[in-house]
């Protein structure tokens, strides 16, 4: 069974940075592309950015209201997909979702809680 | 961007009874490997959204079979043949065929 456990969410003032980790379990952690689906309080998700899989690179894709001040990235030694957020603004206030793609299907984690305020 | 667009906003149904919402996409969601990547998710308060549907009409394992998608193109419907109290929430259409983007969402409430 496909499991995904997010960790790394927190608060931070503006201007600063933050790390979310996303740890895979359940499968072959480099078949398959994996995205960041973010969504802010009472409204429905945005995307914020996708890693391919090994055979395609794990080249990266980003949202145009992320690129530039996030990083999308694996860690194989832990089969953990990994967000870096730098220059943060209050309107990233959100909960992060790693989602990862099985045959066309995506499989949520559970979502770290990620507050930019003064 | 390929933007969804779903309808109604929201939708109050009896228990047992029939529910449908709509989603139609800014462009052809038929992707270059003949896949067309729309998929509807439901979300309850507090958890993560949860795909029921796949690749237009396929229920994913485990989702019951009063739920049904259809439609080819930009235009693509989820139907709930007998609402019951557990379907509550909100339900989004997602495609994939490029990066990915949602529907704004249909609220499902009960009468």
């Amino acid at each position: 069974e496909v499991h995904l456990g997010a960790s790394g969410g927190g608060w931070v003032q503006p201007g600063g940075s933050l790390r979310l980790s996303c740890g895979a379990s359940g499968l072959i952690f480099s078949d398959h592309d994996m995205d960041w689906v973010r969504q802010a309080p009472g409204k429905g998700p945005e995307w914020v950015g996708r890693t391919r899989n090994k055979p395609h690179s794990y080249t990266t894709q980003y949202a145009a209201s992320v690129k530039g001040r996030f990083s999308i990235s694996r860690d194989e030694s832990t089969n953990s997909l990994l967000l870096q957020m730098h220059s943060l603004k209050i309107e990233d206030t959100a909960v992060y979702y790693c989602v990862v793609w099985i045959a066309g299907v995506a499989f949520w984690g559970q979502g770290s809680l990620v507050t930019v305020s003064s | 961007d390929i933007v969804m667009t779903q309808t109604p906003l929201s939708s109050r149904v009896t228990l047992g009874q029939p529910a449908s919402m709509s989603c139609r996409s800014s462009q052809s969601l038929v992707g270059g490997d003949g896949d067309t990547y729309l998929s509807w998710v439901h979300q309850r308060p507090g958890q993560p959204p949860r795909v029921l549907i796949y690749k237009v009409s396929n229920r994913l394992s485990g989702v019951p079979d009063r739920f049904s998608g259809s439609g080819a193109g930009t235009d693509f419907t989820l139907k709930i043949s007998r609402v019951e109290a557990e379907d509550v929430g909100i339900y989004y259409c997602m495609q994939a065929t490029e990066s990915l983007s949602f529907g704004g969402g249909t609220r499902v409430e009960i009468k």
